[in-house]
């Protein structure tokens, strides 16, 4: 069983619309849980962190988080084509555990 | 504040080579971090360091590959000598101590012949 399991799409969504990306973690421990968008051959790029239960926003991005149910989601609102690019889940404390990444495409 | 940078941003070496890549964490960052992406696969955890002293290296695959940070400013990643299954993007990241918050850079994209 994978540490964090994300779906790897593409999920692709209109102009303006909300896309939500999902991911599950199987330590029931974890702590820390991480948001990284990856432009190819571009660095991974920080732009969420949570470490509690329910919603945490900036700006256009929301990350919710469920420990029980060992869930954490990225919602982004008002999706623009320059949020096309691939989401990493990450999941630990120092050493992280990343998702395969889900790659979102946002249509004009 | 200039991030995180890598060299080379490339390396192409035949089997049996020897290959070393340095990282540049950001200024005051104690905290280092190796991962690596093989092709299909996610970002895996190869060590970390805590200024020049190792902290977890439980993701390093075996002996071939030494990690350095002398001084505890830059490191180096050195895999002696390189085999097929070494290729994929070696990552780097720093943070500051106590903070969890990892900065990546831009990656070594690494390819044994």
């Amino acid at each position: 069983q994978k540490e964090v399991e994300q779906n790897s799409g593409p999920l692709s969504v209109p102009e303006g619309a909300i896309a939500s990306l999902n991911c599950t973690y199987s330590d029931r421990g974890s702590q820390s849980f991480f948001w990284y968008r990856q432009y190819s051959g571009k660095s991974p790029e920080l732009i969420m962190f949570i470490y509690s239960n329910g919603d945490k926003e900036d700006g256009r991005f929301t990350a919710q988080l469920n420990k029980a149910s060992q869930y954490v989601s990225l919602l982004i609102r008002d999706s623009q084509p320059s949020d096309s690019a691939t989401y990493l889940c990450a999941v630990g404390l120092n050493k992280f555990y990343f998702g395969s990444g889900t790659k979102l495409n946002v249509k004009p | 504040e200039a991030g995180v940078t890598q060299f080379p941003s490339h390396s192409v070496i035949e089997k049996g080579q020897t290959v070393t890549l340095r990282c540049d964490p950001i200024s005051g960052h104690d905290n280092l971090y190796w991962y690596r992406r093989v092709m299909g696969k996610e970002i895996k955890f190869l060590l970390h360091f805590v200024k020049e002293s190792k902290q977890d290296e439980s993701g390093m695959p075996n002996n071939r590959f030494l990690a350095e940070r002398t001084g505890g400013t830059y490191s180096t990643l050195k895999v002696q000598p390189a085999e097929l299954e070494d290729s994929g993007v070696y990552f780097c990241a720093s943070s500051h101590i106590g903070a969890n918050e990892q900065f990546f850079g831009p990656g070594t994209r690494l390819t044994v012949l």
